[in-house]
């Protein structure tokens, strides 16, 4: 089945800076990368996704970008707000999908005024 | 928000006793999963569905069952529940290959 390993655990940056979340994933076949974010006490939520015919995707100050030959990707968030405090996960499905996305364990996210 | 609702949101019970969690949904979702959320493991999946009374085991199936009689409807049952087995249940569903929606969660604690 589909590992996925996301570093770091936490992340510490200053508002207004970037922060940036790194997954690899282990199996070849998966074709579907979204990213989650947790609020405290609050269901996952997507906030961007990206399939694995597409190198790099935006929507404003986030950013996701996948290489496939690495097997790994990340995401991307510019100009850090203290709303973007949170935990965010990454996940991959495999190329069937039936099975369900394989998440990994979380990075909190912490925006320092 | 999707509609996906849990119920209850929160549980405590005694080791031993049954428990059964309810997932529904009104997207018409062909796909529904149960995970459980424990600090420092993430979102481990404990059984999947992909259509009624299809279901098969995630990563973390051991104590637990499911039943999927409608489209809209997923139980997960603990059989005999353990200490081992408080946490945080979260029910997501979707279509393939397509965004996961989750419930609100469900915060399980087993004494």
């Amino acid at each position: 089945g589909e590992n996925v390993e996301q570093h770091p655990s936490t992340l510490s940056v200053q508002e207004g800076d970037s922060a940036v979340i790194k997954c690899t994933y282990s199996d070849s076949a998966s074709n579907y990368f979204p990213w989650y974010k947790q609020e405290l006490g609050k269901r996952p939520q997507l906030i961007i996704d990206i399939r694995s015919n597409v190198g790099e995707k935006k929507d404003q100050r986030i950013a996701v970008t996948l290489n496939k030959t690495a097997k790994h990707f990340s995401l991307h968030i510019t100009e850090t707000q203290p709303e973007d405090s949170a935990v965010y996960f990454c996940a991959a499905i495999e190329g069937g999908g039936a099975d369900g996305l394989t998440f990994g364990k979380g990075t909190h996210l912490i925006i320092q005024p | 928000d999707a509609g996906i609702t849990q119920s209850p949101r929160h549980k405590v019970t005694e080791t031993g006793t049954p428990v059964t969690l309810r997932c529904h949904q009104t997207e018409n979702h062909r796909y529904m999963y149960w995970y459980r959320q424990d600090p420092g493991h993430g979102l481990r999946l404990i059984h999947y569905s992909y259509g009624v009374k299809d279901t098969d085991k995630g990563e973390v199936s051991d104590g637990y069952s499911v039943s999927r009689s409608k489209t809209e409807d997923f139980l997960l049952t603990l059989e005999s529940a353990t200490s081992s087995q408080t946490s945080v249940y979260f029910c997501a569903s979707s279509q393939l290959n397509t965004e996961a929606f989750f419930g609100q969660g469900t915060r399980l604690t087993v004494v």
